[in-house]
């Protein structure tokens, strides 16, 4: 059975801390690996990795993905309470572009 | 707003009612798309649409029904929910129905049966 695994679910850090989110899946006929950063109610585009070894980076934060591992991680550096939200990974499949979500790492910065 | 409008915002209903939530992109999409997200739960698809035909429904009851009338707007009909329906109702939005690149998700509607 395909799933998604996010770790840790939750995490309490103090602004200027790093941070790394994990994603691992098992999912048959992989294409791509989306990240999503959800606040308030909608989730927001972060990250679509496709090759495993490029980081992608934005600002503070980066990731990256390893087809062999089956996992990504996704890294914030020096924190902000803005930072503060639900991290959504979701695979998508090759075929029909299927696409399964993990349950989430619920990240709180603390000033 | 992200290009995907959702309303309303909040709805709190009672299980006889019948409510319809309304979902509404101007980004030119052609797939569109309904989830579900209960509390500590991952996202659940519920229905996707492409070209206003529906392609998936993943097994949901039938007291949710979904219309999509044309590339633009998306409905979700509610009739005779239980209270575990309780969710926040995603939708969202992709350029290709195999979401290539990715989705723009709405604000979602808050809903609360009781």
């Amino acid at each position: 059975e395909d799933k998604v695994v996010q770790s840790p679910l939750s995490l309490v850090v103090h602004e200027g801390d790093t941070v790394t989110l994990n994603c691992s899946y098992e999912v048959t006929n992989f294409r791509s690996l989306l990240w999503y950063k959800q606040e308030k109610k909608a989730p927001t585009f972060l990250f679509m990795l496709t090759s495993s070894g490029i980081e992608k980076k934005s600002g503070r934060l980066s990731s990256i993905l390893d087809k062999k591992e089956l996992f990504s991680i996704l890294n914030i550096t020096a924190t902000q309470t803005g930072d503060s939200a639900v991290y959504l990974c979701a695979p998508i499949y090759n075929q029909g572009g299927k696409l399964i979500f993990g349950q989430g790492t619920e990240l709180s910065v603390k000033p | 707003e992200t290009g995907v409008t959702q309303t309303p915002r909040h709805l709190v209903m009672g299980m006889t009612n019948k409510k319809s939530l309304k979902c509404e992109q101007h980004l030119g999409h052609n797939a569109m798309y309904w989830y579900k997200q209960s509390a500590k739960k991952p996202l659940e698809l519920m229905f996707v649409y492409s070209l206003e035909e529906r392609v998936e429904n993943n097994s949901v009851p039938s007291r949710f029904s979904p219309e999509c009338p044309n590339s633009s707007h998306l409905f979700l009909h509610l009739h005779t929910l239980q209270p575990e329906d309780s969710a926040l109702y995603l939708c969202a939005s992709s350029q290709y129905i195999d979401r290539r690149d990715g989705y723009t998700f709405g604000s979602g509607t808050r809903l609360t049966v009781v």
